[in-house]
């Protein structure tokens, strides 16, 4: 299929280590990120999202940090495995409104 | 899968044709919105659905497109006289209100 965001910031990590993937947001109003994972030829996939009233929030494998003073956001990914291989895109939203806006992406490579 | 389904996958046509996509949100989700994707980029708003009403436009969306979800279910998204500047992956996703977008798989559209 074809590759999304041929163009995009690339970060390469060996298989078991961790990642960091890292998105600066636009709006100082928002209160709601998303952190989404599209593979190849495919619709983003939701992994993970946070409320403006923390700063970390966990899953499984999965950690996003949020630091509202520089208007950052974080995806800490542990133990990256070769399924974690695509481009991973934030997005941030103001409850209680519709428009979410994205970010431009990064693509995660997963070396062997 | 995220539950939400759209038609085709893929659609191939000619400078100047009339092309329309279907999208099928998750049954209970009253919020439908459509994106465009382009290479190397992020989703970008296109319109957005509260049940059957259309709340917003994106200026994105010339008179050449056309959104509709006529019962407050299934939307459709036509696009006329295409040019080849409309090649893009097109998104729908649907969310039950405020918070998490889950994204369909997208048409991949290209005019040759």
């Amino acid at each position: 299929g074809e590759s999304v965001g041929l163009h995009l910031p690339t970060l390469s990590v060996q298989e078991g280590d961790n990642s960091i993937i890292n998105c600066a947001y636009s709006n100082s109003a928002s209160d709601y990120f998303i952190w989404y994972k599209q593979e190849s030829g495919k619709g983003p996939q939701f992994i993970i999202d946070i409320r403006s009233n923390m700063d970390k929030r966990q899953g499984q494998r999965v950690t996003v940090l949020l630091n509202k003073t520089v208007k950052h956001l974080s995806l800490q990914i542990a133990a990256t495995q070769p399924g974690d291989s695509a481009v991973y895109f934030c997005a941030e939203n103001m409850l209680g409104t519709y428009k979410y806006i994205f970010g431009t992406g990064t693509r995660l490579k997963v070396l062997a | 899968d995220t539950g939400v389904s759209q038609n085709p996958r893929h659609k191939i046509t000619k400078r100047g044709q009339n092309v329309t996509f279907r999208c099928d949100p998750i049954s209970e989700h009253n919020r439908l919105y459509w994106y465009r994707q382009t290479l190397g980029q992020g989703p970008e708003f296109l319109t957005y659905f509260q049940n059957e009403a259309q709340l917003e436009k994106s200026r994105l969306l010339s008179d050449r497109f056309s959104a509709e979800r006529p019962k407050g279910s299934f939307s459709t998204l036509e696009i006329q006289r295409t040019e080849q500047g409309d090649s893009a992956m097109y998104l729908c996703a649907s969310s039950s209100g405020p918070g998490t977008l889950f994204f369909g798989p997208g048409t991949r559209l290209t005019v040759t």
